[in-house]
């Protein structure tokens, strides 16, 4: 069984900083994709970036980046240069390589403040 | 392009009425995926479809939920005999069978308020 946690709830920082969302994940498999996903105060889910478990390069997506850590099973969001429109609820998400569930963490909440 | 489809956008009903939701992927997409999301238990995955196939419905609660997909451009979640516990916001998402690692496109959801 996949399980993905994130412990921290809620953060806040001042916009133009950067911060970081941790996420821990649980699986046997060797292959798997990581995920993370925003949902603004509209309710709309979409995708930010993704990790692949066989890449050690950390991806990067605009002012999106992970800390992927295998070892650890950590995958870390980290976004530069914060903007107000960045508050959101993030949810760190993996799937396994032969199974196109995805499972979702608890989702943590960003506040950007002016 | 249109996004994932979903209706109604919100659909209150009586205690032990049955509720259907309606979802249209992506043109193109060939996986529908069910969520329901809660402030108590966030987003829990129910079930999907690839090329209109069930695969996994590992989390459909066995009674009074179920979920098809007649064609690949319509899928519907129905609850019988609904719940309060059912009230929440179903979401519905398609993805692409590419390599993409199948990024999930979501809908804006159904919210269902069962009195």
């Amino acid at each position: 069984a996949q399980k993905v946690t994130q412990t921290q709830t809620s953060i806040s920082v001042m916009e133009k900083t950067t911060v970081t969302m941790d996420c821990v994940y649980e699986t046997q498999d060797s292959s798997y994709f990581l995920f993370w996903y925003k949902q603004t105060a509209s309710g709309e889910i979409v995708f930010l970036i993704r990790q692949d478990s066989y890449k050690k390069e950390n991806a990067t997506v605009g002012h999106y980046s992970l800390n992927f850590q295998k070892p650890k099973s950590s995958i870390g969001l980290i976004i530069t240069a914060t903007q107000i429109e960045d508050s959101a609820v993030y949810f760190c998400a993996m799937r396994f390589y032969g199974n196109e569930k995805i499972t979702f963490g608890a989702g943590t909440k960003l506040t950007i403040k002016p | 392009n249109a996004g994932v489809i979903q209706t109604p956008r919100h659909k209150v009903t009586g205690k032990g009425q049955e509720a259907t939701l309606w979802c249209e992927p992506i043109s193109g997409h060939s996986a529908v995926f069910w969520y329901r999301q809660t402030i108590v238990q966030g987003l829990e995955f129910l079930t999907y479809f690839r090329n209109q196939a069930p695969i996994d419905d590992s989390g459909m609660p066995k009674e009074r939920f179920s979920a098809q997909m007649p064609n690949q451009s319509h899928s519907t979640l129905k609850i019988q005999s609904t719940q309060p516990q059912d009230s929440a916001v179903y979401l519905c998402a398609s993805s692409s069978r590419d390599n993409s690692g199948n990024t999930l496109y979501f809908g804006e959801g159904s919210r269902l308020i069962v009195v």
